[in-house]
């Protein structure tokens, strides 16, 4: 099957615009989860989505929005873009069904953002 | 909530063994390897549940001490394939995984 697909591969914004990334999840997974990932700080983690809902949320600015669709497709905007937000944006779909996450997480390629 | 893994960096020779630890502050649920590749995306590895065996996979394996909330990946001979940065997620009850900042190995002939 599908992995998980993330779009566009590469951006590169200036500060103060905002971006907009995508993520579709492996079919049947109803959980995404969103990560930053930087040099020396690895995985951070933003959000997660489950059936539309955000679940859960990282220590990150309200900058840093997101959405899940019906189909189970996610997207992540970033507004007002700082030169620090520049980083590989992963997202990682799993089957969730309970109140753990006792399954693996699917990664995606990634976005990677860059901001001057 | 972010896990602590150490060391944060380590050389190996060819079929020499080595450990990557992960702890936390907080109890945990299950605990999540992962290997990163330069310019890949992370690749499970296993998870460990709470309550759960250790976990062997080949000659990668893995333990999970609950009452620490500390977790160990056991390299053993390793390969060239073996290099790459280790992750290790931590999962507290919330469905949500926080990542160490990883291990980088790097498995030289």
């Amino acid at each position: 099957k599908a992995g998980v697909t993330q779009t566009p591969r590469y951006l590169i914004k200036t500060r103060g615009q905002q971006v907009t990334l995508s993520c579709s999840p492996i079919s049947g997974h109803r959980s995404v989860s969103w990560y930053q990932q930087t040099p020396g700080q690895g995985l951070q983690f933003l959000f997660e989505y489950f059936s539309e809902t955000q679940r859960n949320k990282g220590n990150f600015p309200g900058r840093f929005s997101g959405r899940q669709f019906s189909n189970s497709r996610s997207e992540m905007n970033v507004s007002t873009l700082e030169l620090g937000d520049s980083a590989l944006y992963l997202c990682a779909s799993s089957f969730t069904p309970g109140q753990v996450t006792n399954t693996e997480a699917f990664f995606g390629q990634g976005t990677r953002l860059t901001v001057v | 909530q972010q896990p602590v893994q150490s060391p944060q960096a380590v050389i190996l020779r060819e079929g020499e063994d080595a450990v990557i630890n992960c702890s936390s502050s907080k109890a945990l649920y299950s605990v999540h390897w992962y290997r990163q590749k330069h310019g890949e995306a992370p690749v499970f590895l296993m998870i460990l549940l709470k309550g759960g065996e250790q976990k062997g996979h080949e000659k990668i394996s893995a333990s999970f001490n609950e009452k620490k909330q500390q977790s160990s990946l056991y390299l053993t001979a390793s390969q060239l394939s073996y290099s790459g940065t280790y992750f290790c997620g931590t999962e507290a009850g919330a469905n949500n995984l926080f990542f160490g900042t990883g291990t980088r190995l790097t498995v030289i002939p």
